[in-house]
């Protein structure tokens, strides 16, 4: 029963390089989330996909894009990575049309930019 | 605008000792509120949730929370604490001005719980 998964788990990359963090669900979930997590900020949304085939912006989204591949799927990309992306990434999914209903966290990328 | 606050960074408790990590909320109508807790080099992992009735919520692994209406607050509570309990707890408020479909939650900053042998 794997949930969420993330991957890469760890990864370093240099100012203005470019990547792509990988996030897949086997829970049948409509909605999607990529956060970032930064000490002493808790938790904040990039962006966000309520269902298939749509994609929004969260509170930071600047430096970022998605992709919802398929309903199991999103991707969040980094088109040139900037020291101040360095972070915690976390993607989540929720029911979506069931309101109120928890999310479910993978167990992150943690991203270093040099 | 609506917001959740955790007021202390960290908590230090004995084992076996009641447990108290504080929440505190503004939101523009009833709340709905969430607990969740985050092991190191983990995700954050459900807890427990508050929609209505009774103001006192039963979660996982012996937590509760009380919801105080009043007091605009959602403290989470375990009557003995163990030091497996040791992590970082996130209290969080779903946006309801937020009329996307979902549901969009405001996380605090989280707080530090240390049980200490």
């Amino acid at each position: 029963n794997a949930g969420v998964t993330q991957t890469p788990k760890f990864q370093v990359l240099k100012t203005g390089q470019s990547m792509t963090l990988q996030c897949a669900q086997d829970m049948n979930h409509n909605s999607m989330y990529w956060y970032r997590q930064d000490p002493g900020m808790g938790l904040r949304l990039i962006y966000y996909s309520a269902s298939e085939g749509t994609t929004d912006k969260g509170e930071v989204p600047n430096g970022y894009n998605v992709s919802r591949l398929n309903k199991r799927e999103f991707s969040l990309r980094l088109e040139s990575a900037a020291p101040s992306q360095t972070s915690v990434y976390f993607c989540a999914s929720s029911e979506g049309e069931v309101l109120n209903q928890p999310q479910h966290f993978g167990d992150g990328t943690r991203l270093s930019i040099l | 605008a609506q917001s959740v606050a955790q007021p202390e960074d960290q908590v230090n408790v004995a084992e076996g000792n009641p447990l108290t990590v504080k929440c505190t909320y503004s939101v523009s109508g009833n709340p709905y509120l969430f607990w969740y807790v985050q092991y190191p080099n983990r995700g954050l992992q459900f807890l427990l949730k508050y929609i209505t009735g009774d103001n006192l919520v039963k979660g996982s692994y012996g937590f509760e929370a009380e919801f105080n209406k009043s007091q605009t607050s959602f403290h989470l509570k375990k009557p003995s604490a163990l030091v497996s309990d040791s992590a970082l707890y996130f209290c969080a408020v779903r946006d309801l001005l937020f009329s996307g479909g979902y549901n969009k939650l405001i996380f605090g900053a989280g707080t530090r719980l240390a049980v200490h042998p």
